[in-house]
């Protein structure tokens, strides 16, 4: 499987800030992805990130709240924008190598606390 | 409804003891299927994919019933490090494209004491 490195791992930020996470992957991959995992919630995926165009969102998630950048097939970012306490969750990168192959790989998560 | 239900647990059971986790999924068209482990603060990590035939990995067995839409998890004789979060996975589907994007369970907890 792939090496996800993810920064930070975790910080804690004032409300009305905005943070961006940073996700590398050692090898190309075609899907990457941003999730969420809130306080003894289960992962709740944000957004795709597309290489060279717009992140495709899921429902609930809009991208002057979360805008996501991905520049390559190893890279991206995903920024959580004007930062209230209700952002403060565990946000992770996963990917996955192949369009046939959906197993998930995450990176290691950014602990966020907003307050 | 949600798209994937999960025991909540928490499961405690002692060392050696079998213990067996539930999930079911609101898409019958839904494809593929995968328990995730999740120790605290950590990222979750692949335990193993589950197929229509059942599979076996060691103590893990996973299966799949299509007919009712739920996949299981099953440990037996359970080890001190087995105590972690189990995620059930399943694939999204919309417009019959899945771009393996997954729905995750809430996850069950597991504790296994000596």
């Amino acid at each position: 499987s792939a090496v996800i490195s993810q920064k930070p791992s975790r910080d804690i930020c004032q409300r009305g800030t905005s943070l961006t996470i940073q996700c590398q992957v050692d090898s190309q991959v075609t899907m990457m992805f941003w999730y969420r995992q809130q306080p003894g919630q289960s992962l709740t995926l944000i957004a795709t990130a597309n290489q060279g165009s717009e992140a495709t969102y899921e429902s609930g998630f809009v991208i002057d709240k979360f805008p996501i950048s991905r520049p390559n097939l190893t890279f991206s970012t995903l920024t959580v924008s004007n930062m209230s306490p209700e952002d403060s969750s565990i946000y992770l990168c996963s990917v996955h190598g192949t369009a046939t192959n959906e197993k998930l790989f995450f990176g290691s998560g950014t602990q966020l606390s907003v307050l | 409804r949600k798209e994937v239900e999960q025991d909540p647990g928490p499961f405690n059971v002692p060392e050696g003891a079998t213990v067996a986790f539930n999930c079911t999924y609101s898409n019958s068209a839904s494809q593929s299927f995968f328990w995730y482990r999740q120790d605290c603060r950590k990222e979750p990590k692949l335990l193993m994919s589950v197929y229509s035939s059942g599979n076996e990995d060691g103590r893990f067995t996973a299966q799949l019933n299509r007919a009712s839409q739920y996949i299981s998890l099953l440990i037996r004789d359970s080890k001190l490090s087995d105590s972690a979060t189990y995620l059930c996975a399943v694939n999204i589907v919309v417009g019959g494209s899945t771009l393996g994007r997954l729905y995750f369970g809430r996850g069950t907890q597991l504790t296994v004491w000596p």
